[in-house]
Order: structure tokens, then C-alpha cells, then sequence
């Protein structure tokens, strides 16, 4: 089962910061937060990824709250190309080897509009 | 850089036959997941392969078994298709001995059963 909740639609305005949230209440202390995004049925396409601390990269901005049970991908500019479904999943790790799976839930689909 | 390939790219087969699907995972990867993606939903974890050994498998049935080669190339089997088998098949690659190791995704085999 998916560790995580997101709501299902979004809509966010062009050229506004879009901020998608998501609830993994239940999240142990070495699992990572990762945010997928697919678009059209292609392969899910990597966009960021956290354990504690805030992350940025060239794509979005990853926020994680001090006690880990929520965090929000923060797209600064987004454009209609980011329409998508976008995907919160915690990696969940499996013996003592760095071999953990991606559980996806539902995703959120998010409608960038003109 | 080649990033993960996944071949076919469409099959449709019939009931009750059998169907092999391929993936070269992304260069200097050495380990392959496959997911299954039904329409409208999350893609769903089927099994991981890691030194070419299953090392951890979801909620599939035996009919759904794999293989990963000393190149680190996988194949995901199917027996007996079923109608329900009809889905997007994903498989991605990832770095076991990153610590903060990534995922990439191929952009699928669409299976259609009929």
C-alpha cells in the first residue's frame, strides 16, 4: 500500500509557483521522499528527491517539515509543459542493501493553465 | 547517454499466451524494477532484480517471473495472459551503492490483450 496521500487535481496559473502537497504520515526514519512526474503515459520522469533537509535543483524545490510527516514540491515558474500527473513516493528499503522500491499512490494531476 | 530502453514499445497478444518484455537499464546502473501501470492508476511494483537475483517481489502472481543478465539487462516474463494483464510495463534502473541513489524510467511497453 502507498505510504502517501495527495490530492487528486490541481490548477495552477502560468507563470505562477505551483505548490503540490502531500501527507506520509507513517514514514520511517531512512526513507526517502521522492517526486515523479508523467506526462501523456510516457515513463515517470525524476524530479526531485529528500530525506530531511530542503532540496532544490534546476526543476523544482522540495520541502520536507521538521517532523518528515508532509512535504510540498514547489514548481517556481511553471509553464503548460508542466501539466502532468505528479507522483509523492517514499522509498520504502528492503534488508540492509540499498535496493528500497518506489510505491506509488495516485498521484496528483496538475492542469497548468494559460 | 542512453537512459533506460525498454522493448517493444506495443505488443498485443491473446489470451493465454506468453509474452517476454526487455529493458537496458541506463549505463553504470546494475539495478532493475518492474512496475505495471493500469490505466488511470499509479504504476504498481513487481519485482527487483540485483546481481541477477529476485530480491524482493510485490503482489503478483507466479505467472509474472524475470531475469537479469550479467549486463544488467532484465526481461520480465508473463504467462497464461489474462484479459486484466493489459497495462503500461516500466522498468527502472537505479545505482545500489549510492546512498542517495535515483531511479530512472523507461518509457514502457504497452501490452494489449485481447
Amino acid at each position: 500500500d502507498a505510504k502517501t496521500t495527495q490530492p487528486p487535481s490541481m490548477d495552477c496559473a502560468e507563470g505562477r509557483a505551483a505548490n503540490l502537497p502531500c501527507n506520509h504520515s507513517t514514514i520511517s526514519g531512512n526513507e526517502y521522499v521522492y517526486w515523479y512526474r508523467q506526462i501523456h503515459s510516457q515513463g515517470p520522469q525524476y524530479i526531485i528527491h529528500g530525506l530531511k533537509n530542503n532540496e532544490t535543483n534546476e526543476m523544482a524545490s522540495l520541502i520536507i517539515t521538521e517532523d518528515r510527516k508532509s512535504s510540498t514540491l514547489i514548481l517556481p515558474h511553471a509553464t503548460l509543459r508542466d501539466t502532468a500527473v505528479y507522483y509523492c513516493i517514499v522509498r520504502v528499503e528492503h534488508g540492509s542493501g540499498n535496493t528500497g522500491k518506489l510505491i506509488f499512490g495516485q498521484g496528483t494531476t496538475l492542469q497548468v493553465k494559460p | 547517454d542512453a537512459g533506460v530502453t525498454q522493448s517493444p514499445t506495443h505488443l498485443i497478444k491473446t489470451r493465454g499466451q506468453q509474452v517476454t518484455l526487455r529493458c537496458s537499464p541506463k549505463s553504470g546502473h546494475d539495478t532493475v524494477s518492474w512496475y505495471q501501470q493500469a490505466l488511470g492508476q499509479g504504476p504498481q511494483f513487481i519485482f527487483q532484480y540485483y546481481e541477477e537475483e529476485e530480491r524482493q517481489r510485490g503482489n503478483f502472481p507466479d505467472r509474472f517471473s524475470g531475469h537479469q543478465f550479467p549486463n544488467y539487462s532484465s526481461e520480465l516474463n508473463v504467462n497464461a495472459l489474462l484479459l486484466g494483464d493489459s497495462a503500461l510495463y516500466l522498468c527502472a534502473s537505479s545505482f545500489t551503492a549510492s546512498l542517495t541513489y535515483g531511479y530512472t524510467f523507461g518509457s514502457g511497453t504497452r501490452l494489449t490483450v485481447v
